[in-house]
């Protein structure tokens, strides 16, 4: 299996932009998280879902992240404006039911 | 709520010898744990996991891990550390609450391993 897919791996955008960050969880798992990871506020887990649906939504900082997941192999994460303290590397993650989560590699978002 | 605490934020070692990074977790709740290890630019990756079972869990890289219930502690251990296990290092719980689906984090330990 090739894993957790995410792309891209770099994404280097201007204030008020919008930015989109795309996740492949591992084909058969039913949960996908999204973290953001930082020096400040180290691991934070944002939102994640079950079988397609959000369950927990309470890390989303504000109403200019969104997240999606339209289908069981794709998830997106969206940034409308983006804003320079939205600089962090973003994770995905997916697991098949309870225990180990598997993370993809990460996209190092940089807001200018 | 539950929450996990790693005291201490950095440990610096030398190669061969032995270290323990530590962690606590509040739960008061069933709970499963796990230890993972960040590599710089890279995702977080399983070194083990305790589920259920013997309180002494084995793991990846000469890691081993024991559960205390009564202390409330996930303890990481490795009798000789390599060079190549610098890294960062990331305790984790699920709470039977959420279907042992969602994992709270602690803020991770620098382990820095030198000549």
């Amino acid at each position: 299996d090739a894993g957790v897919i995410q792309s891209p791996r770099h994404e280097v955008t201007e204030m008020g932009q919008e930015v989109t960050l795309r996740c492949k969880p591992i084909s058969g798992h039913n949960s996908l998280f999204w973290y953001r990871q930082t020096m400040m506020r180290g691991l934070e887990l944002l939102i994640y879902f079950n079988n397609n649906v959000p369950i927990d939504d309470s890390g989303m900082p504000e109403d200019r992240f969104s997240a999606k997941m339209p289908n069981a192999s794709f998830s997106t994460l969206k940034i409308q404006p983006s804003e320079p303290r939205d600089s962090a590397v973003y994770f995905c993650a997916s697991t098949r039911g309870a225990g180990e989560q598997f993370f993809g590699p990460g996209t190092r978002l940089t807001v200018l | 709520a539950q929450s996990v605490t790693q005291l201490d934020s950095q440990v610096p070692v030398f190669e061969e010898a032995p270290v323990e990074l530590r962690c606590n977790y509040s739960s008061s709740v069933s709970v499963y744990l796990f230890w993972y290890v960040q590599y710089p630019n890279q995702g977080l990756q399983l070194l083990l996991k305790y589920l259920s079972g013997s309180t002494l869990v084995k793991g990846i890289n000469g890691f081993e891990a024991e559960f205390n219930k009564s202390q409330t502690s996930f303890h990481l251990r490795k009798p000789s550390v390599h060079i190549s296990d610098t890294a960062e290092y990331f305790c984790a719980v699920s709470e039977g609450g959420t279907g042992f689906q969602k994992l709270v984090f602690g803020t991770g330990t620098r382990l820095l391993v030198s000549p």
